[in-house]
């Protein structure tokens, strides 16, 4: 089993569409986990930290269930320029470098159509 | 405003031939890492440096090597480029801790060098 699994999609929604992504992970000791969005050709950027009781910011909401061990992102009323790969990422456990260290899944691609 | 910048942007090397990557940081975080992104795939760690202490990862091949002179400034030399080599190579930064139970911060990352290898 990897240790952060994400459907890559490609995800194609309208406009104004909801659209939730779901990721798993594979360490049940993972104490940080986080989101990020990457536009074609440039660097990744922090979308989201994901907190144990659910966070939101607009348009985006974030949840974390422990018992599964899976992390969820909800993005409502899609914009066209929320077109971008989709980034799940936990924290390594073990050793403090590897706490050091994210583990980042594949990415799920999201292209918001007119 | 506090950032992660690096140099250059695109690079275009020769087989074989040595380039070094130079990646620097405003944020004063005491963690720096240098990663390997090729298309369609998640950006894949090659080290990191805690403070002055180096972290390499196991997989790593020993052509890439870091340099990190002070809390700013970190490099990346890749001594023999190969056509494999050519990548989109990205520096971030973090804030992290080793007190008790550790505290993990998110990472930051620079635009990026591009790596051609002709």
């Amino acid at each position: 089993r990897k240790e952060v699994e994400q459907d890559p999609g490609p995800f194609n929604v309208p406009e104004g569409a909801t659209v939730a992504f779901n990721c798993t992970y594979s360490n049940s000791a993972s104490q940080s986990f986080f989101w990020y969005r990457q536009d074609c050709r440039k660097e990744p950027k922090l979308l989201m930290s994901v907190y144990s009781s659910g966070n939101e910011d607009g348009r985006f909401t974030a949840q974390l269930n422990r018992a599964s061990q899976y992390i969820s992102l909800l993005i409502r009323d899609s914009k066209l320029s929320d077109s971008a790969t989709y980034l799940c990422v936990v924290n390594g456990m073990g050793n403090a470098g590897n706490n050091r260290k994210l583990i980042w899944g594949l990415g799920t691609s999201l292209a918001v159509n007119p | 405003d506090a950032m992660v910048i690096q140099n250059p942007r695109y690079q275009v090397t020769q087989f074989g031939k040595p380039v070094t990557l130079s990646c620097s940081q405003t944020l004063n975080h005491n963690v720096m890492y240098w990663y390997q992104q090729k298309s369609s795939q998640a950006p894949k760690l090659l080290f990191h440096y805690y403070d002055k202490d180096f972290n390499n990862e196991a997989d790593t091949p020993d052509n890439f090597q870091s340099r990190r002179p002070n809390t700013s400034f970190c490099f990346l030399d890749i001594r023999s480029p190969g056509l494999g080599d050519a990548a989109m190579y990205l520096c971030a930064t973090s804030w992290a801790s080793l007190a008790a139970g550790g505290s993990y911060n998110e990472q930051f990352f620079g635009p990026g060098t591009r790596l051609t290898v002709l």
